[in-house]
């Protein structure tokens, strides 16, 4: 099965700052997602990232606020901009493998902004 | 617009005894569907998929149900173990836009030694 490195694991930065997190993927994937995990909810989807396209956000999800960069088929970056402590979360990214392997995920990125 | 929910939202069981989630989708028009665990502050593990076409998958101590008819799937897991411990999340596809899944809230497993 495919599998996902996600980086980083955990950070804990200042508000006002912004971090990138990267994912790469160890085969070609057409779909890549981000997701937010807020302390004690599920999944909320933030955007769809295809290569060769700008990404598609969900309603409440920004560019400005969300870059994120999908420079080829294996790889794919979520920026979080302008952090505020709002933006604690866990940050998830996934891969869809086609109907017939499903989803895989990344490891996470546990963020905490200070 | 696909609603995925799961019953019940936490579950305290003693090792050994067997676990049965449940996961109810509103769409039924979904070409698979998809288990998954998470541990405490970490991404998500996939344990299986369902196709549409199969009525149950399984693999070691796990066993997941698909009734599309209905709009449920189960997940059992047999002679559980403190290692089960977990959040284990059901996925159903986006029926209303191709390749997003939506996710259920989950349910919280705690079993004790």
């Amino acid at each position: 099965s495919a599998v996902i490195s996600q980086k980083p694991s955990r950070d804990i930065c200042q508000r006002g700052t912004s971090l990138t997190i990267q994912c790469q993927v160890d085969s070609q994937v057409t779909m890549m997602f981000w997701y937010r995990q807020q302390p004690g909810q599920s999944l909320t989807l933030i955007a769809t990232a295809n290569q060769g396209s700008e990404a598609t956000y969900e309603s409440g999800f920004v560019i400005d606020k969300f870059p994120i960069s999908r420079p080829n088929l294996t790889f794919s970056t979520l920026t979080v901009s302008n952090m505020s402590p709002e933006d604690s979360s866990i940050y998830l990214c996934s891969a869809d493998r086609g109907t017939n392997y499903g989803y895989t995920f990344g490891s996470g990125t546990r963020l905490t902004v200070v | 617009k696909q609603e995925v929910t799961q019953i019940p939202a936490a579950l305290s069981v003693p090792e050994g005894e067997n676990l049965v989630l449940n996961c109810s989708f509103t769409d039924s028009a979904i070409y698979n569907l998809q288990w998954f665990r998470q541990d405490p502050g970490k991404g998500l593990t996939s344990l299986l998929l369902i196709q549409s076409s199969q009525r149950e998958q399984t693999s070691g101590r796990l066993n997941a149900s698909l009734d599309k008819s209905s709009g449920r799937s189960t997940l059992y897991i047999a002679a559980s173990q403190p290692g089960d411990s977990a959040t284990y999340l059901c996925a159903a596809p986006s029926t209303d836009s191709w390749g997003k899944f939506q996710f259920g809230a989950g349910t919280q497993v705690v079993v004790t030694p």
